[in-house]
């Protein structure tokens, strides 16, 4: 079975600064997705920021990128110049790219505060 | 706006009652999964549909069940509640084998 783990239950950054949100994932599979997803307090999950492990080059949206380390099977999330809007609880998941088989696995989450 | 609806969004229930929890999803979304998120933890896999047949299970107990509808909403039932069933239940509807798109949840709370 698949486990993922996030270390760092609560983060903090000022605003405008840079912050990474670790994640750590266990797999004997070869092929797969990760994914990071948001959940602000209006509670709805949205999504960040997808790879595919496949791909060797790691996935960027605007102000958010991952460093992608399959070996070591790390995956986290660097957002650049935080915003206010960007506190939020943050889910590490993991998916198979099996067919029929696409459960979300979830870590525990990171609870990031934004200090203006 | 994900265009996953859910409903309702809270829900006060006594101990061995039943609950139907209900999702609504985008036209062309064949796949919906729903999660159970209890306080300060990640979603946990209940299940998830695939055109209008159950094609995955967590660990859940029989008295999870759930069906899909021709009209891409689905529903979750849970009979005899325990207190441990507070929580919040989230649908996810996906028109593709990549992205799942989240509803705002239900929050369940059994007294």
């Amino acid at each position: 079975a698949q486990t993922v783990t996030q270390s760092q239950p609560e983060m903090s950054v000022q605003e405008a600064e840079t912050v990474t949100l670790s994640c750590t994932y266990d797999t004997s599979e070869s092929d797969y997705y990760l994914f990071w997803y948001k959940q602000p307090p209006s509670r709805q999950m949205i999504l960040v920021i997808r790879q595919e492990a496949y791909k060797q080059q790691n996935a960027t949206e605007n102000r958010f990128s991952v460093n992608f380390q399959k070996a070591a099977k790390s995956f986290s999330l660097k957002i650049s110049d935080s915003q206010l809007g960007d506190a939020a609880m943050y889910f590490c998941a993991y998916r198979s790219a099996d067919f029929g088989n696409e459960k979300l696995t979830f870590g525990t989450g990171t609870r990031l505060t934004i200090i203006p | 706006e994900t265009g996953v609806t859910q409903s309702p969004t809270h829900l006060i229930k006594t101990r061995g009652q039943q609950v139907t929890l209900r999702c609504s999803s985008q036209s062309g979304h064949n796949t919906v999964s729903w999660y159970q998120q209890a306080l300060g933890q990640g979603p946990q896999f209940i299940f998830q549909y695939y055109r209008e047949e159950e094609n995955g299970r967590g660990n859940f107990p029989p008295r999870f069940s759930g069906l899909q509808f021709p009209n891409y909403s689905s529903e979750l039932n849970v009979n005899a509640l325990e207190l441990d069933d507070s929580a919040l239940y989230l649908c996810a509807s996906s028109p593709d084998r990549y992205e799942q798109y989240f509803g705002p949840g239900t929050r369940l709370t059994v007294t």
